[in-house]
């Protein structure tokens, strides 16, 4: 049982250039959430995807897409990067019990600098 | 106003001594409340989760949650030079599509 993984690690970007980060759990989970999180900011929404087939904004949207590919992965695309989305990625998974008892997981993160 | 806040530290405590951590949150139809525990370069781990007021125990670790005055604590008794990390704690909200939202965190160091 992988848990919740994501490629890639680590990336470097120039300005201007688009990347799709993707993650992916084995839990069988039915929510998938993408954070960043910066020095002294604690972790920020982007997006979340409550079920399959489902996606909606969080905290911090802007300049930022996602595509809930099947139950299973949920990708994180940056269609033109700036040094404002340098930062760490997380991608994190829960059951997705409404008005439930459930437990986020988190992957081991991504990484990213934007030049 | 931002969902939920932490006091960002740094907080020292000698080891062996109780390290205490707190969290406010401001809405009042939060459901559930969590406790993570994040090592310097590595993605947040559980370490409590509570959803009733009282006091919740594991281990070493115990969880308050006092709804009426909107804050939950954790306490890490026995404080070991491991327990230094960033603890984060996230707040799940009623009818927010299973959003949930973190403080910045606190950071605490065990001091040997």
């Amino acid at each position: 049982n992988a848990g919740v993984t994501q490629t890639p690690k680590f990336q470097v970007l120039k300005t201007g250039q688009s990347m799709t980060l993707q993650c992916a759990q084995d839990m069988n989970h039915n929510s998938m959430y993408w954070y960043r999180q910066d020095p002294g900011m604690g972790l920020r929404l982007i997006y979340y995807s409550a079920s399959e087939g489902t996606t909606d904004k969080g905290e911090v949207p802007n300049g930022y897409n996602v595509s809930r590919l099947n139950k299973r992965e949920f990708s994180l695309r940056l269609e033109s990067a700036a040094p404002s989305q340098t930062s760490v990625y997380f991608c994190a998974s829960s059951e997705g019990l409404v008005g439930g008892q459930e437990t986020q997981y988190f992957g081991p993160g991504t990484r990213l600098l934007v030049l | 106003q931002k969902e939920v806040e932490q006091n960002s530290g740094p907080l020292s405590v000698p080891e062996g001594a109780i390290a205490s951590l707190n969290c406010t949150y401001s809405d009042r139809v939060s459901q559930s409340f969590f406790w993570y525990r994040q090592y310097s370069g590595k993605s947040p781990e559980l370490i409590m989760s509570i959803y009733s007021n009282g006091d919740k125990e594991d281990g070493r670790f115990t969880a308050q949650l006092n709804k009426a005055s909107q804050y939950v604590s954790l306490l890490i008794r026995d404080s070991q030079p491991s327990d230094s990390a960033t603890y984060l704690c996230a707040v799940k909200l009623w009818g927010t599509g299973n959003q949930f939202y973190f403080g910045t965190g606190t950071s605490l160091t065990v001091i040997p």
